[in-house]
Parts: structure tokens; sequence; C-alpha cells
């Protein structure tokens, strides 16, 4: 079983701060790693993707991956509370038959508070 | 900017009945995807779709589901006789390859079996 986890908080962060988002996965052919958020009732949009080990920046959002610890995170700096939501992790393998597919987490809910 | 559009938002059925829940990918995507997500729960892969034909399905796809591109823009998912753990967000995806490139979701289709 290909498992992705993620502390489902709610992790809670004053305005401005950094907000770190962590996910772990158990499969170590996976090879496309992104982060979606998700607010209540609405459908997944994506923030970022990664493929190679390392950070990726987009804006306020950095994403890190190291393939070897099987671990991704998301960095949000100068949360607002707009980007008070559950973000998702999601990976995908490539070839085989898990061609496209994506394996989600549970998600962590972040709050961002005045 | 183009999108994955979904109809309806909402269905409400009766245990038994069959449902359709179409999608509309993004124009120059080959790859489609349905997912689904249960109230409070994490977000689930149920099938792929290229080429007029599906590329994987998941545990959850038994025989009581189906999909079908019955003419160049749209993309069904049919339940043929309901049940109440249906009862779910059902999301479709489209890529324009399937290996690496982002999945861009549908707004959703909340369905309700009584």
């Amino acid at each position: 079983q290909k498992e992705v986890e993620q502390n489902s908080g709610p992790l809670s962060v004053p305005e401005g701060a950094i907000a770190s988002l962590n996910c772990t996965y158990s499969d170590r052919g996976s090879q496309s790693f992104f982060w979606y958020r998700q607010y209540s009732g609405k459908s997944p949009e994506l923030i970022m993707f990664i493929y190679s080990n390392g950070d990726k920046e987009d804006g306020r959002f950095t994403a890190q991956l190291n393939k070897a610890s099987q671990y991704v995170s998301l960095l949000i700096r100068d949360s607002q509370p707009s980007d008070s939501a559950t973000y998702l992790c999601a990976v995908r393998n490539a070839g085989g038959t898990s061609y496209g597919k994506l394996t989600f987490g549970q998600g962590t809910i972040l709050t961002v508070h005045p | 900017e183009p999108e994955v559009t979904q109809t309806p938002s909402h269905q409400v059925t009766q245990m038994g009945q069959e449902v359709i829940l179409r999608c509309v990918p993004i124009s120059n995507h080959l790859y489609f995807y349905w997912y689904r997500q249960i109230l409070g729960q994490k977000v689930e892969f149920l099938v792929s779709f290229y080429n007029n034909e599906i590329s994987e399905k998941s545990e959850i796809f038994d025989d009581q589901f189906s999909v079908e591109r019955p003419d160049g823009s749209n993309f069904t998912l049919k339940i043929r006789s309901t049940k109440l753990e249906d009862s779910a967000m059902y999301f479709c995806a489209s890529s324009a390859v399937g290996g690496r490139e982002t999945q861009y979701f549908g707004p959703g289709t909340r369905l309700l079996v009584l």
C-alpha cells in the first residue's frame, strides 16, 4: 500500500509568520510531488510541484524535497489569513500501473490568525 | 484561463438509482481522471482514462462504475446502482500528459445518496 502521511493539524500560525507543512511518502518509486490547497467544500487547487531534490521557490511558497528521506515540505512565508485552508500533499509514480495516478495525504489544516 | 468544468454541482439521488456525473476537461488535455472525497477523508483516486480507454482503476472502481468519453469534449462517470456509501464529492481532473504533468481539478459534484 503506497501511503502519503501528513500531520492533520490544525496548525495555527500568526499573520506574517512562516508556516511549515510536512509530508512523508512510502513508495521510493515516487517521482513527482504536488502541493494542493483546498478550501472547505471546494476542489484542490495546485500551489506547487517539485520533481528534484532540493528547494523550489514560487513567490511566498517554497517546496522542499528529500528523496532519500522520502520527505517533502511546503513553507509559506508571510502567512496571510487567506492562506487558511487544508493543504494536501500528493505523490505520483511514473511508469508501471501507477502511471498518472495521484496518491493524496489526508491534508494539514492551516489557520492563520490576525 | 482554461479550466475543468463539472455538472451538476450537486446531485441528490435515491439508493439504487443511476447517476451520471459530467466533466468537460481542459481542451488540449489528453489524460482524464476521476477522484472522490468522502466528507472528512482523503481525496481518493478512482480511474484514469487515455486514448478512449481506462489506463488504471482503483479497488473502489468496481462494476457499478463506468466512464465514457461520448464526444470530443465530455468525460462522464456513471454509477449504475448507487449505495449510501457513494455519497461523496466527485472531482474530475485532466492533464496535458499523464507523466509529470500537473493535474487540474474541476469544482466537483457533491453526490448525496439517500
